[in-house]
């Protein structure tokens, strides 16, 4: 089955810098990565996703890039805000098949 | 209101007890979810269910127990079995056979604590 690793685990920044959270999966099938955004004691939130026949999605300071040679796909966020502290999580799936989750990254965006 | 809604929000169980979640959408998604989060770990998957009348085991099924009589509503039970049910569980949502339907929409979650 799809097998999902997530980098890194834990990433501290200065406010306005950008952060880049990696993720790689095993199964060559899956065609949808979508990211979570999930702040303390809150379900995650959808902030962005993208599908295998697309290489980079963006939408305002987020952006996804997918290479689906080397089965790996991350996230980027430019100009950083203490509000984007969280943890974020991707996952990757097949059509129709259930979600596999990465194990997550603390982001700490320092003012 | 458009959103998936669980209640309650903290519950506490004693051992041998049996207690249920429940969760409750109202986006006519056809897709619903019960996931299990431990500290510093991702989602696992516990049940889901494709459509009404049917649900499958996930990864972690072991100790819980689900119903889907309604579309709207996939309640959870984590019964006595379960030797380890103090998590933060989440419930999701995802659309129908038509268009884009692996998208999946959390609920706010349950913080269960066994005392």
């Amino acid at each position: 089955g799809e097998n999902v690793e997530q980098h890194p685990s834990t990433l501290s920044v200065q406010e306005g810098d950008s952060a880049v959270i990696k993720c790689t999966y095993s199964d060559s099938a899956s065609n949808y990565f979508p990211w979570y955004k999930q702040e303390l004691g809150k379900g995650p939130q959808l902030i962005i996703d993208i599908r295998s026949n697309v290489g980079e999605k963006k939408d305002q300071r987020i952006a996804v890039t997918l290479n689906k040679t080397a089965k790996h796909f991350s996230l980027h966020i430019t100009e950083t805000q203490p509000e984007d502290s969280a943890v974020y999580f991707c996952a990757a799936s097949r059509s129709f098949q259930k979600l596999v989750f990465g194990t997550g990254t603390r982001l700490l965006v320092s003012p | 209101d458009g959103g998936i809604t669980q209640s309650p929000k903290y519950l506490f169980r004693k051992e041998g007890q049996n207690v249920t979640l429940s969760c409750e959408q109202n986006l006519n998604h056809d897709a619903m979810y019960w996931y299990r989060q431990d500290p510093g770990q991702g989602l696992r998957l516990i049940y889901y269910s494709q459509i009404v009348n049917d649900f499958q085991k996930g990864d972690i099924a072991e100790g819980y127990s689900v119903s889907r009589e309604k579309k709207e509503s996939f309640p959870l039970t984590v019964t006595s079995a379960q030797k380890n049910p103090t998590a933060f569980y989440l419930c999701a949502s995802s659309g129908g056979l038509a268009g884009y339907t692996d998208t999946q929409y959390f609920g706010p979650g349950t913080r269960l604590t066994v005392l």
